[in-house]
């Protein structure tokens, strides 16, 4: 059973440019979960979603920002205009629907650089 | 709303000896508890969790930590510690009611010979 899987594992962008990363969940989990994690720092939730639905995107950036969960293919967080401030691992997680103890399964990550 | 305060961001001990990983929670209702491992340039591997059940929880790699709720702390051990668990440890909590989970700051562990 594979686990959680991100593509592309390292992205470099210049300043403006756009950044889509890719995040298949594991078989049978339905909710996908977004974090970024900034040099030093630990993890930050971005945002939530189930297939074809967002459930919650409180930590999401209000600009440039966005995220979806097709009812067929991966979930694609992407950043438009990226500046130097985005460089950082975006991190996805997932879950199955009904779990109620919220253990969240994590994939290997996508380190973005802006130069 | 619920955060958790790592102690610590850097902890060193020698191999073979205790780890003790500080983490405290603030939530004004049972959270549920988790720590995490990362590797370098890897993802974040769950090592053990709280919701409720036993207090004491065992985790895998030899690690357990203690809910203990007059303390509202989380704390992480393993008695004998070995080269390989030289990682970041994340500790992060959730309510019940939600999903998203908070992190600390996380603490890197160095084990030296």
């Amino acid at each position: 059973n594979a686990g959680v899987m991100q593509n592309p594992r390292h992205l470099v962008r210049r300043r403006g440019q756009e950044a889509r990363l890719r995040c298949s969940p594991m078989k049978g989990h339905s909710h996908v979960y977004w974090y970024r994690q900034l040099p030093e720092e630990g993890l930050k939730f971005m945002v939530y979603l189930q297939k074809e639905n967002i459930i919650d995107e409180s930590g999401m950036p209000k600009e440039r920002f966005s995220a979806e969960f097709p009812k067929e293919g991966p979930s694609i967080l992407r950043i438009q205009q990226v500046v130097r401030g985005d460089s950082a691992a975006y991190f996805c997680a997932s879950s199955p629907a009904g779990v109620r103890d919220n253990e969240q399964f994590f994939g290997p990550g996508t380190r973005l650089t802006v130069l | 709303a619920q955060s958790v305060t790592q102690l610590g961001s850097h902890v060193s001990v020698s191999e073979g000896a205790l780890v003790l990983l500080r983490c405290n929670y603030s939530s004004s209702v049972p959270p549920y508890l988790f720590w995490y491992v990362q590797y370098p340039n890897q993802g974040l591997q769950l090592l053990l969790k709280y919701t409720s059940a036993a207090t004491l929880v065992k985790g895998i790699n030899g690690f357990e930590a203690e809910f203990k709720k007059s303390e509202t702390s989380f704390h992480l051990t393993k008695p004998s510690a070995h080269m390989s668990d030289a990682a970041e440890y994340f500790c992060a909590v959730s309510h019940i009611s939600g999903y998203a989970l908070n992190f600390g700051k996380g603490t890197s562990l160095l084990v030296t010979p």
